[in-house]
């Protein structure tokens, strides 16, 4: 199978507070993308973040960080010190070498309360 | 630089209307992939383009549903006759070549009636 799980459908946390959006994927291929999206409120669909499966170094971007985990094939995302506007669904997604077809998990809706 | 463009943002129609969905890719991608959104099923990818030809139309649910892209900055979906629940939003996204990530546009809400 192909696919990607995010097992936690809603998240609720107080500002400043750090969260982790897990996401585990299944993949038969040994090269393929996983990707970090964010959807807000308004609707549009945001790029975070791109990492190929030969490169499993972790990735900080500001208050984001990823964690890549071949091992236990888990891409997990972490905001730092959450803000308010971080409220927003984030998709976790796949695709594979040489096949553009990308295969979305389900979102995970984070609401961060001030 | 522009994004994606998608237009109408938002239609409203009647149960066997014909719906034409529009989109404008990012200059220079030469991947143009549909997708629909819903609470149900999610996001779902229902076909993509590479240079203008389509190469995976497994998504499309049915043949009322159809897909164009007669040049690289251009790409339509169609619908014919609609049904109520064909409502969703529906994006369009490009990518500049395989594996690299996509770029959606704002998105069409589409509802039946």
């Amino acid at each position: 199978a192909q696919k990607v799980t995010q097992a936690q459908t809603e998240i609720s946390v107080v500002e400043k507070e750090d969260v982790t959006l897990d996401c585990v994927y299944e993949t038969r291929d040994t090269t393929y993308y996983l990707f970090w999206y964010k959807q807000p409120p308004s609707g549009e669909l945001v790029f975070l973040i791109r990492r190929n499966s030969f490169d499993e170094q972790n990735e900080i971007s500001g208050r984001y960080s990823w964690n890549f985990q071949k091992s236990t094939s888990s891409f997990n995302f972490t905001i730092t010190a959450s803000q308010v506007v971080d409220s927003a669904v984030y998709f976790c997604a796949l695709s594979w070498y040489n096949n553009n077809d990308m295969r979305f998990g389900a979102g995970t809706r984070l609401t961060v309360k001030p | 630089d522009a994004g994606v463009i998608q237009s109408p943002r938002h239609e409203v129609t009647e149960m066997g209307q014909e719906v034409t969905l529009r989109c404008k890719p990012i200059s220079g991608h030469n991947s143009l992939f549909w997708y629909r959104q819903t609470m149900m099923r999610g996001l779902e990818l229902l076909i993509y383009f590479n240079n203008n030809v389509p190469i995976d139309d497994s998504g499309m649910p049915e043949d009322r549903f159809s897909a164009k892209m007669p040049n690289a900055s251009f790409s339509t979906l169609k619908i014919q006759p609609s049904e109520p629940r064909d409502s969703a939003v529906y994006f369009c996204a490009s990518s500049p070549r395989q594996g690299n990530e996509q770029f959606f546009g704002p998105g069409t809400r589409l509802t039946v009636l």
